[in-house]
């Protein structure tokens, strides 16, 4: 059983252009959650989603970012007109259910900006 | 969200044991207490979890005080591929997200 795959490992965009970071949960997870970590920071959440679902985005910024996680196929962290603060590691976890039990981390998309 | 407190950093020999600490006096009835690591360069990973009694797997065992205000985590016998920042996180209910601090840093001494 494969772990949470993310996509590409590293991704460097120029600024103003798109990031589309690719997540893949473990096989019969349906939740998803986004995380991202800046330079020397700490974890900080994003985006939480449940297969088709947008739970709670209220750490994902209101402006050029979205997510989603369709039916079929990966989760997407979309961000439209890059800057260089977005520059950061973008982790993805996946979990069988919301809150009791252990959530699985990918290796994380570093994403720089440039 | 309720919050943890951690020492900033421990240091530990290599093959001593490793008793980490974690201060959660907030703590509600619904909340697990969790652990995580994050080595250099890598995606968080789970260590531990539990609700109110003692747990214990394969990498390490987690001590929870009877009035659930604090726990520590127990490496049995640290080893350098230990090294990492280690968060403890309260998690549950409907409180689903994995809210991470700033953690301790533990440093392991060939």
């Amino acid at each position: 059983n494969a772990g949470v795959m993310q996509n590409p490992r590293h991704l460097v965009r120029r600024r103003g252009q798109e990031a589309r970071l690719r997540c893949s949960p473990m096989k019969g997870h349906s939740h998803v959650y986004w995380y991202r970590q800046l330079p020397e920071e700490g974890l900080k959440f994003m985006v939480y989603l449940q297969k088709e679902n947008i739970i709670d985005e209220s750490g994902m910024p209101k402006e050029r970012f979205s997510a989603e996680f369709p039916k079929e196929g990966p989760s997407i962290l979309r961000i439209q007109q890059v800057v260089r603060g977005d520059s950061a590691a973008y982790f993805c976890a996946s979990s069988s259910r919301a809150s009791d039990t252990e959530a699985f981390f990918g290796q994380g998309t570093r994403l720089t900006v440039v | 969200d309720a919050k943890t407190t951690q020492p900033n950093s421990m240091e530990s020999n290599e093959e001593e044991p490793v008793h980490l600490p974690c201060n959660h006096s907030t703590i509600s009835g619904t909340d697990y207490i969790h652990w995580y690591r994050q080595l250099p360069s890598q995606g968080p990973e789970y260590v531990i979890h539990g609700l109110t009694s003692n747990v214990n797997n394969r990498m390490a065992s987690l001590a929870i005080a009877e009035d659930r205000k604090s726990s520590t985590l127990i490496l049995h016998r640290a080893t350098l591929r230990d090294a990492a920042v280690y968060y403890c996180i309260l998690s549950g209910g409907s409180n689903y997200k994995l809210t991470f601090g700033k953690g301790t840093l533990l440093t392991v001494n060939p």
